[in-house]
């Protein structure tokens, strides 16, 4: 149980160009979702929170029109890289929490993202 | 200072050795302490799910808390290849869900 899946999982786009990676809770309602990104050899940044339904909390410095987050639903989120540049590329990895996990949160496998 | 201190590695030991994993923080609010195993170019994977002081014993693997010394660490019995991962430690404060992590230590167990 506690499944996330993120599509896809890798994913190289030019410069300039969006870039949609979705995230999803496979066997559980997610009622918070979670975005981080992690540069090689470096932890994993939390960059927003969002619940369902609501607008996505943002950390300090990640640009929210840059970075867009939808959860439209309890099982799957999406971010968008908008007009991405090569020092976006990085490893993008989602979280879901749900109702009965409280503090708990699984991970998804990850999107590598490369801008060239 | 970072909200939570752990040592990159890479740390290597033999096939069989105990393997001791640590973090400390300076958030005494910190109340969730969890143990994640990340392979290279996957997400993490739950190991270790704390709550407040205390030990967790799971299979081969231990995870002990005390928050008077604002330390947490892993413990990893009869290591194999396998566990050859980046560990990373994350800790949260009670309602607000955000983890904050460790910067995740290299572990190679050597065959």
């Amino acid at each position: 149980g506690a499944v996330v899946s993120q599509h896809p999982s890798w994913v190289i786009c030019k410069s300039g160009t969006s870039v949609k990676i979705e995230c999803r809770s496979l066997d559980f309602q997610a009622t918070t979702m979670f975005w981080y990104r992690q540069f090689p050899k470096q932890s994993l940044m939390l960059m927003a929170t969002s619940n369902e339904g609501s607008k996505a909390t943002y950390e300090q410095g990640v640009e929210k029109d840059k970075f867009l987050i939808n959860h439209a639903s309890l099982t799957l989120s999406t971010l968008t890289v908008t007009s991405a540049h090569p020092e976006d590329s990085s490893f993008y990895i989602c979280s879901a929490r749900g109702i009965a996990h409280y503090n708990e949160q699984f991970f998804g496998p990850g999107t590598r993202l490369t801008v060239l | 200072q970072k909200e939570v201190e752990q040592d990159p590695g890479p740390l290597s030991v033999p096939e069989g050795a105990i393997v001791s994993l640590n973090c400390t923080y300076s958030n005494s609010a910190f109340q969730y302490f969890m143990w994640y195993r990340q392979y290279s170019r996957k997400g993490p994977e739950l190991l270790m799910y704390t709550y407040s002081s205390g030990n967790k014993e799971d299979g081969r693997f231990t995870a002990q808390v005390d928050k008077s010394s604002k330390y947490i660490s892993l413990f990893i019995r009869d290591s194999q290849p396998s566990d050859s991962a980046t560990y990373l430690c994350a800790m949260s404060t009670s309602g607000t869900y955000k983890y904050i992590f460790g910067t995740g230590t290299r572990l190679k167990v050597l065959a």
